[in-house]
């Protein structure tokens, strides 16, 4: 089975610090994404990567970074956080195929930023 | 407007029941994906389908493509079932681009 972790299952920082949320597969897979779940909002994409040092933006990049120097990981950086990214954030992975794949989750990091 | 709708928003059960979950998408898709998320957080991939419908245990998935449609069923619900159920579209073909539901919160009472 694929097995996707996070680092942290819950996490306080305060406003204005960095914050690193790690996230690591074990399958091989090419896809890598991070997500933030907000009430009502559904699951949105913050940035995919499809291979090493690869990064493609989503719908909502804004006050985020992403790192890919390994295959197997991808991090989360929140340059300088604010109340606003109170929020639960899930890491994906998935395979790079010509057919459709499923993306296989985490198990979320509930990050309060005070 | 969300390119993927779910209805209800929420759901409550008697154990037992027989539950029908559903979702609508506006975009051109190459897969459908039915997925499940405990409290807790962690999400689990229940269904890929791209056509007619699939079965795991009491969970069967239906999609109808001309009507851009697809339901989720739970035969004989149990309150181990209670969780958030989510839809979302793969409109990439190589799963690394889906429009996710904002997802049905259901609960079973014994």
């Amino acid at each position: 089975d694929v097995k996707v972790t996070q680092s942290s299952r819950y996490l306080v920082k305060r406003t204005g610090e960095k914050v690193f949320l790690e996230c690591v597969q074990d399958m091989d897979h090419e896809n890598m994404f991070w997500y933030r779940q907000d009430p009502g909002l559904g699951l949105r994409l913050i940035y995919f990567s499809y291979d090493v040092k690869m990064k493609e933006k989503g719908d909502i990049p804004e006050g985020y970074s992403v790192s890919r120097e390994k295959k197997e990981r991808f991090s989360l950086i929140l340059e300088s956080a604010s109340t606003n990214q109170t929020s639960m954030y899930l890491c994906a992975s998935s395979l790079l195929g010509k057919l459709a794949q499923p993306q296989h989750f985490g198990d979320g990091t509930r990050l309060s930023i005070l | 407007k969300n390119e993927v709708e779910q209805s209800p928003q929420n759901l409550t059960a008697q154990e037992g029941e027989f539950i029908t979950i559903n979702c609508s998408y506006s975009v051109g898709i190459s897969a459908l994906h039915w997925l499940q998320q405990h409290p807790g957080g962690g999400i689990v991939s229940l269904f890929m389908l791209s056509s007619g419908k699939k079965k795991h245990g009491r969970l069967i998935a239906t999609i109808n493509i001309q009507e851009k449609h697809s339901s989720l069923h739970i035969t004989a619900s149990h309150p181990r079932d209670s969780a958030v159920y989510i839809c979302a579209g793969d409109i990439s073909n190589t799963g690394n681009q889906f429009y996710f539901g904002t997802g049905t919160s259901l609960t079973v009472i014994p």
